[in-house]
């Protein structure tokens, strides 16, 4: 059974609408990242956690917001969409520096 | 400036042939590690294999392996015996420790290689 899942695995977002990705892991891992994809392009640190109940900023966060409510659980907040966020989402977890990630979540913002 | 670098955005190859990618990095840590990811077309990111700065040790996994030049700032992915089902886009990673201490770091990824393996 997959330890890191994300949900929704796709979603089509509108312009200035509010996106929720979510993120499980059942490693028991203390760390959590979420990263961004585009199109030919290496993966992007937008947030990571290292402990339940506090977020830090990665390289790109602007236009993000993080929440880590538990260990198990990590959710990506887009309050106002944009274009520009049009991307695949990954979101990993690691025990030190090996990361292990989820499936991905491709969204798409019209 | 990119931290790190994959010079080669696509590579071809022929059944049966190694093939070998080539990743430049920047840190300015002593203690780093480096990774070597394959991103599925299901959209998996699947880990292949890692080196430590540490290390002299030359990294084996199956059929990958790594040519670690740490004076260089340079590791290259070999794939020997090359399967159609190695066709993918291949990811080198640099982890870097942060700043909130314990055990916690970054990753900072390469642009990726496409990689064709031709029947």
């Amino acid at each position: 059974e997959a330890a890191v899942t994300q949900s929704p695995r796709s979603k089509v977002a509108v312009t200035g609408g509010k996106v929720t990705l979510s993120c499980h892991q059942t490693n028991n891992h203390d760390y959590m990242y979420w990263y961004r994809q585009d199109t030919g392009h290496g993966l992007r640190l937008i947030h990571y956690s290292y402990v339940a109940d506090s977020t830090e900023k990665g390289d790109i966060p602007d236009g993000y917001k993080a929440s880590r409510p538990s260990q198990e659980n990590f959710s990506l907040i887009l309050e106002l969409a944009s274009l520009s966020q049009t991307a695949v989402y990954f979101c990993a977890s690691s025990p030190n520096y090996e990361q292990y990630f989820g499936p991905g979540t491709r969204l798409t913002v019209l | 400036a990119q931290k790190v670098i994959q010079v080669w955005s696509t590579a071809s190859r022929q059944e049966g042939e190694e093939l070998t990618l080539d990743c430049s990095y920047e840190t300015s840590q002593v203690l780093y590690h480096l990774f070597w990811y394959k991103h599925l077309l299901s959209g998996e990111m699947v880990f292949l294999i890692r080196q430590m700065s540490s290390s002299t040790a030359k990294e084996r996994s199956g059929r990958y392996s790594v040519v670690f030049q740490k004076s260089l700032k340079s590791i290259s992915l070999v794939i020997s015996a090359l399967q159609p089902d190695d066709s993918g886009k291949y990811f080198c990673a640099l982890w870097e420790r942060g700043n909130t201490g314990g055990l916690s770091g970054k990753l900072t990824f390469g642009e990726g290689t496409q990689v064709t393996v031709i029947s």
